[in-house]
Order: C-alpha cells, then structure tokens, then sequence
C-alpha cells in the first residue's frame, strides 16, 4: 500500500532553516509528481511546491519561493524540502503529497514552529 | 489566482440526514475540482475528483456534481464517521492549485 511519512519538522528560531524528508513506499516513486501542502495551526491547506517526477520541473507558491527548496531522490524514493530564512508565518504541518493536481495520498504530515 | 469559496464555514446536520456543501470559484475551472476529507489529527484524505468521480475505496453516499464555477458536494446520509472538515481544491490553474477555506460539517 502507498506510504509516505515526512520527518524532520521542529521548533526553530526566525531566520533558521530546516530539511523536511518523506519517505515513500508501496509505489513506484520515479514515475509520479509529488507536492509539499502546509496547514497552519486551525487554518485551511495551502500549496507550498510540487517536482515533476524527474525532477526537472518545480515550482513553489509566492509565499515560499526564494526561501524554499524542493528536491527528490528516486534512487532512495524519498521527497525533500529544505526551508531558509524561516518566519513565523511558516509555522504549520508540512505534508507531502503524492501527485501535483489531486492529492491521491498524503503523509501524515510534520510540525514545523518557528518561534524565538 | 483563482480563489475557491466555500459556504457554510459551518453546517450541523442530523445523523441519517442529507449534507449539501458547496464550493464557488472565481473563474471558471471547468470539471477540474477536488473534495478533500479532514477529520482532526489527521491528513486530508482525497474524496471527488474531476468534479464527480469517487476516489478509490469512497463510499457511494459521497457524490460530487458541478462544472465552471458552481460545484456541490453531497452526502446522502450522514454517519457518525462523516463529520469533519471538508476543502475543495481546484486544479486548472496550472501550475498553481488552490484550496478553499473550509465547510466544518458537526453533528446537529
């Protein structure tokens, strides 16, 4: 069965980076585009990014872009999404998605606080 | 951007009755729509696609109808395990999706 489990979420200072992961499984991971949707804390799903399946083609919402970077390795079937110059706006669950138009399976997401 | 609207933000329904949820955007996104289940603590899990098409393994009492910019999302008899927080999602704006804000669906 599709799995995908993120990790890495965590409390962080404003200006700080971190690296999300989401290890896929039960699907062949090379052949799908994969997404990053975050939820702050009591508020609705946002898009954050999505990959082609090859990696060659990304893109990022406005509110993340220059700030955010998106990145796969399907030798190890693991999705990435490593975050700069975090600001307390990007407090919320980060979920890795499986495709880019509907969201057919979805991680069960990782916490991520940016907080002082 | 094409903003999704949904109405009510709240709906209480008796278990056994009808919900109707609805979703409006601000363009036209033609049949490309997407309703979203999410109960607390958990991940979206995805319900209607292409406006009217259930996902895999979604029970027939989900049914999703709609096009352009009007869509609807009905459960035709509401079970305990039904009440949650339901999002549309549209995804003709490519390459950027976009959610709506929401209908939380309680018990009456």
């Amino acid at each position: 069965q599709v799995q995908l489990v993120e990790s890495g979420g965590g409390l962080v200072k404003p200006g700080g980076s971190l690296r999300l992961s989401c290890a896929a499984s039960g699907f062949t991971f090379s052949d799908y585009y994969m997404s990053w949707i975050r939820q702050a804390p009591g508020k609705g799903l946002e898009w954050v990014s999505y990959i082609s399946s090859s990696g060659s083609t990304i893109y990022y919402a406005d509110s993340v872009k220059g700030r955010f970077t998106i990145s796969r390795d399907n030798a190890k079937n693991s999705l990435y999404l490593q975050m700069n110059s975090l600001r307390a706006e990007d407090t919320a669950v980060y979920y890795c998605a499986r495709r880019w138009e509907l969201l057919d399976y979805w991680g069960q997401g990782t916490l991520v606080t940016v907080s002082s | 951007e094409i903003v999704m609207t949904q109405s009510p933000a709240t709906l209480s329904v008796s278990p056994g009755e009808r919900a109707t949820l609805s979703c409006r955007a601000s363009q036209s996104v033609s049949s490309n729509l997407a309703w979203y289940q999410q109960k607390p603590g958990q991940a979206p899990r995805l319900l209607i696609y292409g406006a009217s098409t259930r996902a895999t393994g979604i029970p027939a009492r989900f049914s999703g109808s709609g096009s352009g910019t009007e869509f609807t999302l009905t459960i035709s008899s509401l079970q305990s395990e039904d009440f949650a927080v339901y999002y549309c999602q549209q995804y003709n704006n490519w390459p950027r999706i976009t959610f709506g804000q929401g209908t939380r669906l309680e018990i009456k």
